[in-house]
């Protein structure tokens, strides 16, 4: 049984531009909530998907969107990025939008 | 708005000892989890706590969650270099379980062999 798979596991990209995360959730499971977690601190709650649509929203700007395919998986996208979006960008899973949070492996973004 | 804090920020063993980690919430919590995260990889999820009074163990892991549900203790017996790794409290940020997460800063643990 598959876990919750993220991909890039690294990227590098440059400020002012555009990047799209990936996240497939584990079987079963059909919420996926986005995380941002800085070096040294805690995640920090982005947004929620649950049946394609957007269901709760951190303290993040209008650049950080986002998109639940039919299958469950979903996209985190950033735009016009900025030297303070480097982090690792988790993403967890759970059957419902309560149950517990299962959260892949991140990915790692570095601005320059 | 809800904020966690965790003690200590660090904490260094020797393998065999036992250690306490804490967590206090600002507000009453009504979901509060723990998970093990290696450095720069993801979150691994060890237990869930609901109820005031609650205590679950898993293998030399035990959790508690005090009466008053402001406050989790996760309490590692006989430690290992196994145990090493950062330990973060999250808790659900409303008493609606919403599964918006927030979470401490975390505790590194270093487990000397």
């Amino acid at each position: 049984d598959a876990g919750v798979t993220q991909s890039p596991t690294h990227l590098i990209k440059t400020r002012g531009q555009q990047v799209t995360l990936r996240c497939s959730p584990k079987s079963g499971h059909d919420t996926v909530s986005w995380y941002q977690q800085a070096l040294g601190q805690g995640p920090q709650f982005i947004f929620q998907y649950y049946e394609e649509e957007e269901r709760q929203r951190g303290n993040f700007p209008d650049r950080f969107s986002g998109h639940q395919f039919p299958n469950y998986s979903s996209e985190l996208n950033v735009n016009a990025l900025l030297l303070g979006d480097s982090a690792l960008y988790l993403c967890a899973s759970s059957r419902t939008l309560q149950e517990t949070q299962y959260f892949g492996p991140g990915t790692r973004l570095l601005v320059l | 708005s809800q904020e966690l804090e965790q003690s200590p920020q660090s904490l260094i063993v020797q393998e065999g000892k036992n250690l306490t980690i804490n967590c206090t919430s600002s507000k009453t919590l009504y979901g509060l989890y723990w998970y093990k995260q290696k450095y720069g990889e993801g979150l691994i999820f060890l237990m869930m706590l609901q109820k005031g009074g609650e205590e679950k163990s898993h293998e030399k892991i035990t959790a508690k969650l005090d009466e008053k549900k402001q406050q989790s203790s996760l309490h590692i017996t006989a430690s290992q270099p196994s145990h090493a790794g950062i330990y973060l409290c999250g808790a659900d940020s409303s008493s609606g379980n919403t599964g918006k997460l927030i979470f401490g800063q975390g505790t590194t643990l270093q487990v000397k062999p």
